[in-house]
């Protein structure tokens, strides 16, 4: 089954901590994406990656494809970094090659 | 900047009025999706599209209906609203093949009284 898990649902950290949050997946994964989604409902696009690493500003992703994990870095996190942070995989097989999501993990930076 | 734009933003009505949520985008973008999320919860996706008049139906069955006759449009709409279809949608559109990034519209926030 194409699973897509994340963790932890929920982080609170002060504001300069560094900041993990992890993806896994069931099966082989063409894609995966990294998404923010604001209190308003708007979602951003963070980044899509199939291997290694990829860093823009504060934020690094980083994917172990045979682990099938990957984790998405914050550092010197910001009160604005508060948001929830969506992990999306497009799996090899099944799912018509459309997008599963995980149920994201609600970050908040507190001053 | 967004180049995907949904109306309404909220939309609070009665049950069984007939709703259409509005989506386009000016990106030229072949592929349209459009997602239901409930509070704390993951997307599902219930209706894409390929392109002008492909429509297909998601993961999750939804009761709605979309439409697909100009490239930047993609409404959805459900005939007879109900309170079970209080939720969250989403639209999104990328370009066509591979792994290609998806851009958001900002969702219509829809609760049925």
């Amino acid at each position: 089954k194409n699973e897509v898990e994340q963790s932890p649902q929920n982080l609170t950290a002060q504001e300069g901590e560094f900041i993990t949050i992890n993806c896994s997946y069931s099966v082989g994964i063409s894609a995966l994406h990294w998404l923010q989604q604001h209190p308003g409902g708007g979602i951003v696009s963070l980044f899509m990656l199939s291997s290694g690493k990829k860093k823009h500003g504060r934020l690094i992703a980083t994917i172990n494809i045979q682990e099938k994990h990957s984790s998405l870095h914050i550092t010197a996190s910001h009160p604005r970094d508060s948001a929830v942070y969506i992990c999306a995989v497009k799996f090899d097989r099944g799912s018509q090659g459309n997008l599963i999501f995980g149920k994201g993990t609600k970050l908040s930076v507190k001053p | 900047e967004a180049d995907i734009y949904q109306t309404p933003r909220y939309l609070v009505i009665g049950t069984g009025k007939k709703i259409t949520l509005e989506c386009s985008q000016t990106m030229g973008h072949d592929k349209m999706y459009w997602y239901q999320q409930d509070p704390g919860m993951e997307l599902h996706l219930i209706h894409y599209s390929y392109g002008v008049n492909s429509t297909e139906k998601g993961d999750l069955s939804s009761e709605s209906t979309v439409s697909r006759i100009r490239t930047e449009h993609f409404p959805l709409t459900l005939e007879s609203a109900r309170p079970s279809h209080t939720s969250q949608y989403l639209c999104a559109s990328s370009e066509f093949g591979g792994s290609q990034p998806q851009h958001f519209g900002d969702g219509t926030r829809l609760s049925i009284l």
